[in-house]
């Protein structure tokens, strides 16, 4: 049962412009939320994170919004650039337990 | 430092082959991971262990599947007997303690024919 979704499966956006990249997860008992960058034939590594006490967390350019009321976290990329297609894989859990991950959505940048 | 490593990085086997899956830990991570990457059902949680001991292997998805952590710096994924269905990236990630962040190696892709 997928407690981490991310329902756009792809997203294309223009280079300069914002890139939203959206999550929901559904256990309420998640607090710590965080979002991983891959790039193809390498491992997942670690972008932003974000605890359920905060509602946002920028990191230059990465941005993370939660709104715990709905269960749904958003990841901003503004300005996006080419270098930053990859897929991007939602994460969650609960204080001192695993993590859980969504299926993930492909950013593709175009010039 | 050298990351988290897994070989090989390809691999290539015929259904009902063994199949032994190698990961080397970032040195004082006392965390490791072990993941299922598929199309259909994303980065699949497997197993994980806690200084060696295995704590969670919930998600390994039958007994075909063992997962082994004889030493700090060393864990196997094995698979006897491989299936197609079991093609795959299988990630190995591993961390120093629960609440930090996970650290991924470059991944096993499985393709069993």
């Amino acid at each position: 049962d997928q407690q981490v979704k991310q329902n756009s499966p792809s997203l294309s956006v223009q280079e300069g412009r914002i890139s939203i990249l959206n999550c929901d997860y559904t256990n309420s008992m998640f607090d710590y939320f965080l979002w991983y960058k891959k790039y193809p034939a390498e491992g997942p590594t670690f972008l932003i994170s974000i605890s359920s006490i905060k509602d946002k967390n920028e990191d230059g350019r990465f941005t993370v919004f939660l709104n715990k009321s709905a269960k749904h976290l958003s990841l901003h990329i503004v300005p996006s650039q080419p270098g930053d297609s990859a897929v991007y894989f939602c994460a969650a859990a609960r204080s001192g337990y695993e993590l859980n991950f969504g299926k993930g959505t492909s950013l593709l940048v175009t010039p | 430092d050298a990351g988290v490593i897994q070989s090989p990085r390809h691999e290539v086997t015929e259904m009902g082959q063994e199949v032994t899956l190698r990961c080397k830990p970032i040195s004082g991570h006392d965390y490791l991971f072990w993941y299922r990457q598929t199309m259909m059902r994303g980065l699949e949680l497997l197993i994980y262990f806690n200084n060696n001991v295995p704590i969670d292997d919930s998600g390994m998805p039958e007994d075909r599947f063992s997962a082994k952590m004889p030493n700090a710096s060393f864990s196997t994924l094995k698979i006897q007997p491989s299936e197609p269905r079991d093609s795959a990236v299988y990630f190995c990630a591993s961390k120093r303690d629960m609440l930090e962040t996970q650290y991924f190696g470059p991944g096993t892709r499985l393709l069993v024919l």
